[in-house]
């Protein structure tokens, strides 16, 4: 079946610095995908899908693009700050119109 | 456009006492997910409603936990003789539905089961 594999977390960095998380996935239908961030207290909220193969999606400088080829998809962001710290979820669309989860990625930004 | 209402946002409840956990989607959205979240076992699907109609439950644990909607406009997760295990973030997700992907999720309910 469809799956999901996400970056371990947590990930420590420090404000300033440059971010990369990294999901692969496996599908045998054209790949639907997503990123979502979770804030403390909060519910998962859609940060953006990710548009087709080889251009890039972004929002609030976070900038995701997907391979087809190597079956995987990568949230980045230049420079972090401490209000990026924040639980980061990378999600495939099924045929079923559900979304399959990867296990998160935790983001500790030292100021 | 209000989002995702959950109510209460915390439940304390004792072992083998029922709750119920109250989902009101997004206005328009035909689509309702329910998720349990915890630090070990992080986001974990539970079922999912189209049209008020359930779709997939695989992820209900068999006994205790049942879910409904019997409105457009609120889904209930109900939780029979808790036990502290239970105890998680509920979180409620609506959708579009037709051929969107988009959740959008509630604040959670945070259930204490002592």
């Amino acid at each position: 079946g469809d799956s999901v594999t996400q970056t371990e977390g947590p990930v420590t960095l420090s404000e300033g610095t440059s971010l990369t998380v990294n999901c692969s996935y496996e599908t045998k239908q054209y790949p639907t995908l997503f990123w979502y961030v979770q804030y403390p207290g909060e519910g998962p909220q859609l940060l953006f899908k990710v548009p087709k193969a080889n251009e890039k999606g972004s929002n609030r400088g976070f900038e995701a693009t997907y391979n087809k080829e190597a079956t995987s998809f990568h949230l980045q962001k230049a420079s972090v700050q401490e209000s990026d710290s924040a639980v980061y979820y990378c999600a495939l669309g099924e045929g079923n119109y559900q979304l399959i989860w990867g296990s998160g990625t935790k983001l500790i930004i030292k100021p | 456009n209000a989002g995702v209402i959950q109510t209460p946002r915390h439940k304390v409840t004792g072992k083998g006492q029922e709750a119920t956990l109250w989902c009101e989607p997004i206005s328009g959205h035909s689509a309702v997910f329910w998720y349990r979240q915890t630090i070990v076992q992080g986001l974990e699907f539970l079922t999912y409603f189209r049209n008020q109609a359930p779709i997939d439950d695989s992820g209900m644990p068999k006994e205790r936990f049942s879910a409904q909607m019997p409105n457009q406009s609120h889904s209930t997760l109900k939780i029979q003789s808790t036990q502290p295990q239970d105890s998680a973030v509920y979180l409620c997700a609506s959708s579009l539905g037709g051929r969107s992907y988009e959740q959008y999720f509630g604040p959670g309910t945070r259930l204490t089961v002592l």
